[in-house]
C-alpha cells in the first residue's frame, strides 16, 4: 500500500485553483527527500510534472507549482484548464526497512 | 527525443513467467539509471525495481524480490523485466522509465507507454 496520502479527489471550474495534499512521514518527506509530481492523463503514461518539490520540467506551464513542508507537499493548479482533468501523483523516496521510490495515492482532477 | 517503448506483455497463467523489454533511443542509455514501475488496473502507480548504469547495483520493491530480475544491456540499448513465479497480483501495466536520481531524492523523467501482463488462469 502507499505510504504517501493524497486526497482521493478535487474539482473546480474552469479558471479556478484547486491543491492537491500528499502526506508522508519521518521516513520520506519529513526526512528531507523531495517530492516529485506526475500527471497521467486519460489512457496515457505518467508524464513528470514538478521536480525537486518545486521545478518544472521544460514545456509544464507556469500554472502548475509545488511546494513542501514538514511531512507533507502539495500541487497548485492555477487558471485550471479542461486540459488539467488527469489522475495526480506524487513520489518521494522512503528510508523504512522496505527503502526504495514511494508513489502517492493519487488524485483525480475534476474540471467542472 | 528521448524514447522508451515496452514490449513483452499478454496473458500468462499463475506460476508463470515473462520477460519484458524497453528499447530505448534519443539519449545515452549507458549514462542513466532505468526503472520499472507499474499500475493495476484502475489502481495507483507502484515502484518495482531499478538498475545502475553498468548494472551493477539492483534494487527491488519487496513484493517482487526473488521472482522478478532486472537487466540491461547497453549495447543494445535495451532494458528487461525477468518475472518468474509470476501471481493473479502482478497483472498491471509495466512502464519503463528513465530514473534520475541525487542527493534529496530520486524521480522519473521520462516514460514508456506501458505494455500490460495480465495473469490468469
Amino acid at each position: 500500500q502507499s505510504v504517501l496520502t493524497q486526497p482521493p479527489s478535487v474539482s473546480g471550474a474552469p479558471g479556478q485553483r484547486v491543491t492537491i495534499s500528499c502526506t508522508g512521514s519521518s521516513s520520506n518527506i519529513g526526512a528531507g527527500y523531495d517530492v516529485h509530481w506526475y500527471q497521467q492523463l486519460p489512457g496515457t503514461a505518467p508524464k513528470l510534472l514538478i521536480y525537486g518539490n518545486s521545478n518544472r520540467p521544460s514545456g509544464v506551464p507556469d500554472r502548475f507549482s509545488g511546494s513542501k513542508s514538514g511531512t507533507s507537499a502539495s500541487l497548485a493548479i492555477t487558471g485550471l484548464q479542461a486540459e488539467d482533468e488527469a489522475d495526480y501523483y506524487c513520489q518521494s523516496y522512503d528510508s523504512s526497512l522496505s527503502a526504495g521510490e514511494v508513489f502517492g495515492t493519487g488524485t483525480k482532477v475534476t474540471v467542472l | 527525443e528521448v524514447q522508451l517503448v515496452e514490449s513483452g506483455g499478454g496473458l500468462v497463467q499463475p506460476g508463470g513467467s515473462l520477460r519484458l523489454s524497453c528499447a530505448a533511443s534519443g539519449f545515452t542509455f549507458s549514462s542513466y539509471w532505468m526503472s520499472w514501475v507499474r499500475q493495476a488496473p484502475g489502481k495507483g502507480l507502484e515502484w518495482v525495481a531499478n538498475i545502475k548504469q553498468d548494472g551493477s547495483e539492483k534494487y527491488y520493491v519487496d513484493s517482487v524480490k526473488g521472482r522478478f530480475t532486472i537487466s540491461r544491456d547497453n549495447a543494445k540499448n535495451s532494458l528487461y523485466l525477468q518475472m518468474n513465479s509470476l501471481r493473479a497480483e502482478d497483472t498491471a501495466v509495466y512502464y519503463c522509465a528513465r530514473f534520475l536520481g541525487y542527493s534529496y531524492g530520486d524521480y522519473f523523467d521520462y516514460w514508456g507507454q506501458g505494455t500490460l501482463v495480465t495473469v490468469s488462469s
